[in-house]
């Protein structure tokens, strides 16, 4: 099944603590993003991928790492979270050429 | 950049009325506009787009139309059931000039409510 995944799908740590989240997609997608989705704000793009090795900042990178180091996956890196950084988390990619985008199930995370 | 804004924020019909969302962008060189639908405890699926180039676009009960003039697009639900319940998100991109690195910007959302 053509899908995006994400892992985890809830996290709950403290302030400081380095985490990662990682995204995967089994579609062969060039393109891969991440997006932030906090209420009253809709999504909200912190970082993109155009292929491996080339990522680029979106609206709200501030505070977050990404890297691309193979075409299936995007991790999404928190090197020192903060409590604003609790939130709703999708990862999402595309077909080079295309502007559908498939998102994940979402992590939600909370930072205390 | 881009700033899209979506009306109304809480939708409430009756089963078998239509509902519209309605969404305006303010970047000119904004040329695909897709609809995203978000069930609870899912991620945004995408139900239907359109590009700058199209006026109107019909998939079934769903149709979005475009007006490019006055910078808005809106979707339309028709006969809507209760699996219609959810929250809808529109958004706009320049689309794949840069070969899709234009990221979606998203409408804040409507919370979809068919009542039974």
């Amino acid at each position: 099944e053509a899908q995006v995944t994400q892992n985890p799908r809830y996290l709950i740590t403290v302030t400081g603590k380095k985490l990662t989240v990682t995204c995967s997609q089994n579609m062969n997608h060039e393109y891969m993003s991440w997006y932030r989705q906090d209420p009253g704000l809709g999504l909200r793009q912190i970082y993109y991928s155009m292929n491996v090795e080339v990522t680029d900042k979106g609206d709200v990178p501030e505070g977050y790492k990404v890297s691309r180091k193979e075409k299936r996956n995007f991790p999404l890196i928190l090197e020192s979270p903060s409590p604003n950084q609790t939130s709703l988390y999708f990862c999402a990619s595309s077909l080079f050429g295309t502007d559908t985008q498939y998102f994940g199930p979402g992590t939600r995370l909370t930072v205390l | 950049g881009e700033n899209v804004e979506q009306h109304p924020s809480t939708l409430s019909v009756q089963e078998g009325d239509s509902a519209v969302i309605k969404c305006t962008y303010s970047d000119s060189a904004s040329n695909y506009f897709p609809w995203y639908k978000q069930e609870l405890g899912k991620g945004p699926q995408l139900i239907i787009d359109i590009r700058s180039n199209v006026g109107e676009k019909k998939d079934q009960r769903i149709a979005v139309t475009l007006n490019k003039t006055a910078k808005h697009f809106s979707l339309h639900i028709t006969e809507t059931q209760p699996e219609d319940s959810a929250v809808y998100f529109c958004a706009a991109s320049r689309g794949v000039s840069g070969g899709g690195a234009d990221g979606l910007t998203f409408g804040k959302g409507t919370h979809l409510i068919i009542q039974p």
